[in-house]
């Protein structure tokens, strides 16, 4: 099955600045690599995401970014804002099992 | 209109009690899924339906059993509860059996005293 690890497991930034979140997968067959986010007493809602044939995808202040050789991706957020405080999943699909495998959480905080 | 929708929200139980949670999806998807998020946030898949019938079924004590008496409906029911059962549970659905585009409902938190 995929293994996929997730850093860091917090984040702490003012509010304005960046905010990078790595996920590495093992499994080379994966095509696609999805983010989620979770708020606070919520269900995980995807917020972008990207397939095997694309390098970079962006929507508005978000970004991911795919680097197959190396097995990892990474969710770029620029401008952070208090509302971006949640806790953030990668999910990088299991080609075996057809299924999401979802990474341990980034747990991130944005200070006013 | 909630897309995915589980209930109850909180369940307080007893050690040695039978549970069902129920969840609704009205997004015309076919496949739905259940998800366990522990104490630590881990979110691990337990089963998965393709219209109606079992795709994925992770290493999941028999005590648990789904069950999906139509494409938008999937319950859980769980038996002779333990104090480890005790997790954020959490209903989703996708169009098809390639598991993109999760729509999760928002969680039932099971405490089991």
């Amino acid at each position: 099955g995929e293994n996929v690890e997730q850093h860091p497991s917090t984040l702490s930034v003012q509010e304005g600045d960046s905010a990078v979140i790595k996920c590495t997968y093992s499994d080379s067959a994966s095509n696609y690599f999805p983010w989620y986010k979770q708020e606070l007493g919520k269900g995980p809602q995807l917020i972008i995401d990207i397939r095997s044939n694309v390098g970079e995808k962006k929507d508005q202040r978000i970004a991911v970014t795919l680097n197959k050789t190396a097995k990892h991706f990474s969710l770029h957020i620029t401008e952070t804002q208090p509302e971006d405080s949640a806790v953030y999943f990668c999910a990088p699909r299991d080609t075996g099992r057809r299924a999401l495998t979802f990474g341990s959480g980034t747990r991130l905080q944005v200070q006013p | 209109d909630t897309a995915v929708s589980q209930t109850p929200k909180y369940l307080v139980t007893q050690m040695g009690n039978d549970k069902s949670i129920k969840c609704e999806q009205n997004l015309g998807h076919d496949t739905m899924y259940w998800y366990k998020q522990d104490s630590k946030k881990f979110l691990k898949i337990m089963f998965s339906y393709n219209n109606k019938e079992l795709i994925i079924n992770e290493t999941v004590p028999n005590r648990f059993s789904p069950k999906s008496p139509d494409k938008a409906h999937l319950n859980l029911h769980i038996n002779s509860l333990e104090l480890g059962d005790s997790a954020v549970y959490f209903c989703a659905s996708s169009q098809g059996v390639t598991n993109e585009k999760l729509f999760f409902g928002s969680g039932t938190q099971l405490s089991v005293l």
